[in-house]
């Protein structure tokens, strides 16, 4: 079983809907979550941190279940410019506290 | 402004013959980091330095060296490159490497293999 995986998509959707993605992870000392947004050729920029009690940042919604081992990320109102491979990023939970990737689901918004 | 500066952006090679790639900071943070990603797959990580302390993942194959002769600057080099390592190389860094920071990310320089 990979560390960190996720579903790669891609996932179609249309302007406007909402998405949700998940990120399962294997570690349950993991401590520390992240998501990051990949464009096509470029490098992942950090979209949002996930916190224990869950956050928010605008149209963006992340949470973490530790019972279950997964974290989540909601986008609501899809805009054509959130087209994009969205990486999660789990913290190894060992001494060297080195992040782990998915391989990214990737989104496609269409008008 | 450019914090963290990989050159170059696009790099081209011949099989076996010996490339080094290029990473500099200007954030003056203690780890430097180099990732692999392949195409469609995760960022994977090959070492990092934390100060001048060199970490080499296990699977990290020995074609595979770094350095880093100062804070600002890291290089990796691929001493024969082959056909499979062909792929965006990521050098990132963080102030200390604790849990909850985050990674700084240069734009990447993709290899190509010939």
């Amino acid at each position: 079983r990979k560390e960190v995986e996720q579903d790669p998509g891609p996932f179609n959707v249309p302007e406007g809907a909402t998405v949700a993605f998940n990120c399962t992870y294997s570690n349950s000392a993991s401590q520390s979550f992240f998501w990051y947004r990949q464009d096509c050729r470029k490098e992942p920029k950090l979209l949002m941190s996930v916190y224990s009690s869950g956050n928010e940042d605008g149209r963006f919604t992340a949470q973490l279940n530790r019972a279950s081992q997964y974290i989540s990320l909601l986008i609501r109102d899809s805009k054509l410019s959130d087209s994009a491979t969205y990486l999660c990023a789990v913290n190894g939970g060992n001494a060297g506290n080195m992040l782990t990737f998915g391989g990214g689901t990737r989104l496609m918004v269409k008008p | 402004d450019a914090m963290v500066i990989q050159n170059p952006r696009y790099q081209v090679t011949q099989f076996g013959k010996p490339v080094t790639l290029s990473c500099s900071q200007t954030l003056n943070h203690n780890v430097m980091y180099w990732y692999q990603q392949k195409s469609s797959q995760a960022p994977k990580l090959l070492f990092h330095y934390y100060d001048k302390d060199f970490n080499n993942e296990a699977d990290t194959p020995d074609n595979f060296q770094s350095r880093r002769p100062n804070t600002s600057f890291c290089f990796l080099d691929i001493r024969s490159p082959g056909l499979g390592d062909a792929a965006m190389y990521l050098c990132a860094t963080s102030v200390e490497g604790a849990a909850n920071e985050k990674l700084f990310f240069g734009s990447g320089t993709q290899l190509s293999v010939l």
